[in-house]
């Protein structure tokens, strides 16, 4: 009864390399995220997709490329690896994207540690 | 954007009571989240304020005054279970984004 869903859980790759992390969700939202969490624990918006449609991208390097095959999935593919992209990934949903007559909370996956070396 | 402030650490003591504030300023507030983390896990819905007050769910309550762009999250009878880390995320309407930004987190520690 898995809520939302990442593969893989840990990711080790070289410097240069081309990687995806894939995220699914069976709560029927409507609203997916990708966040970045570095190792000051500091979670950062990167991707939101709302019914399929990036409604959020914010300044994030395009070697990063989102994509929402259908409501329930939304993948991150990453060109080019840095030694900077080293990084715990979360993906998220929640129903909504606004606060209006429902908390819209976020519901977070199990995260995906990418080491780039 | 926003601007989002909590304390780093904190450390409390089995048993007590504890307050993390937050403070933060935005141009079109839309809700203020509160979620725990611990180690190596992921982010978890504790608490949600839109409007003003105290909202109270068992041993944690959390408060928002709108007019002085702050929160705070009361944790209870801590626990040994309770130390994590505790974010507060603001939800801004600004843009029509509606996405929540989140804060450093303040990492609590709970000692015997």
């Amino acid at each position: 009864d898995t809520a939302v869903s990442q593969t893989p859980k840990y990711l080790v790759t070289q410097m240069g390399n081309d990687k995806s992390i894939k995220c699914e969700q069976n709560l029927g939202h409507d609203t997916m995220y990708w966040y970045k969490q570095d190792s000051k624990k500091f979670l950062k918006i990167m991707f939101s997709y709302n019914n399929k449609e990036l409604i959020i991208n914010e300044t994030v390097p395009n070697r990063f490329s989102p994509k929402s095959p259908d409501k329930a999935h939304l993948n991150l593919h990453i060109n080019s690896l840095e030694l900077g992209d080293s990084a715990v990934y979360f993906c998220a949903s929640s129903q909504g994207i606004s606060g209006l007559g429902s908390y819209n909370e976020q519901f977070f996956g199990p995260g995906t540690r990418l080491t780039v070396l | 954007g926003q601007n989002i402030d909590q304390p780093t650490e904190m450390t409390a003591t089995e048993g007590a009571i504890v307050q993390i504030n937050c403070t933060y300023q935005t141009s079109g507030f839309n809700g203020l989240f509160w979620y725990q983390q611990h180690a190596g896990e992921a982010p978890t819905f504790l608490s949600y304020n839109v409007l003003d007050g105290l909202e109270e769910k068992g041993r944690f309550s959390s408060f928002l005054s709108r007019s002085k762009g702050y929160s705070y999250l009361l944790l209870k009878e801590l626990q040994m279970k309770d130390s994590a880390s505790y974010l507060c995320a603001v939800r801004d309407r600004a843009g029509g984004s509606y996405i929540p930004t989140f804060g450093r987190g303040t990492s609590l520690i709970v000692h015997p």
